[in-house]
């Protein structure tokens, strides 16, 4: 089994700052997907960015971008100019034949 | 917009009871996956169906779990005897199909307690 590894269980950002989410993971594939999700509170899990292990640039979502190191197996998120409804739980995930999550990131954001 | 429609989505039940779970996946999407969601962790795929048939069950616990989708449309999936260890969100996502590149779309979850 993939394992996916988020090694912060909590962030905290002020409004309108950065912050960065952390991921790593373990496989032997060459060719797979990675995500993450974003989970608001009592709400429906949403996809917010994906990035192909054979694409070299790193994949933007408007404020969302990811700091992807094949060879590290990092994956990191970015928020940019972090907003009120950025505030949710994000998990990384790795998919090749299905999808396997990490445990998480409780992301706040203070006014 | 088009969304994965799950009920209940709320379910007391008492433990060694029967409960069960559907879900409607977006139109059109022949893959459609049933998730457990412990609290504070990360989904984890219970099953897999590619329009009715079964493509991965292999963390599906048979004895008390099983899921079913006759005409490869709606999904149902049921405990029966629930156990405490049970309680956890049940996660109900679709795709267009199981390739790499199509994105999951999860509906909102039914939160299961068992007392």
């Amino acid at each position: 089994a993939q394992t996916v590894t988020q090694s912060q269980p909590e962030m905290s950002v002020q409004e309108a700052e950065t912050v960065t989410l952390s991921c790593t993971y373990d496989t032997s594939e060459s060719d797979y997907y990675l995500f993450w999700y974003k989970q608001p509170p009592s709400r429906q899990m949403i996809l917010v960015i994906r990035q192909e292990a054979y694409k070299q640039q790193n994949a933007t979502e408007n404020r969302f971008s990811v700091n992807f190191q094949k060879a590290a197996k990092s994956f990191s998120l970015k928020i940019s100019d972090s907003q009120l409804g950025d505030a949710a739980m994000y998990f990384c995930a790795y998919y090749d034949y299905k999808l396997s999550f990490g445990a998480g990131t409780t992301v706040t954001v203070r006014a | 917009e088009a969304e994965v429609a799950q009920s209940p989505r709320y379910k007391i039940t008492e433990k060694s009871q029967a409960v069960a779970f559907w879900c409607d996946p977006i139109s059109g999407h022949a893959t459609l996956y049933w998730y457990r969601q412990i609290l504070g962790q990360g989904p984890e795929l219970l099953v897999q169906f590619q329009d009715e048939s079964v493509v991965d069950d292999s963390q599906l616990p048979k004895d008390r779990f099983s899921a079913e989708r006759l005409k490869g449309v709606d999904s149902t999936l049921k405990i029966q005897p629930a156990e405490l260890g049970d309680s956890a969100m049940y996660l109900c996502a679709s795709s267009l199909d199981r390739t790499y590149q199509e994105t999951q779309y999860f509906g909102p979850g039914t939160r299961l307690l068992v007392l």
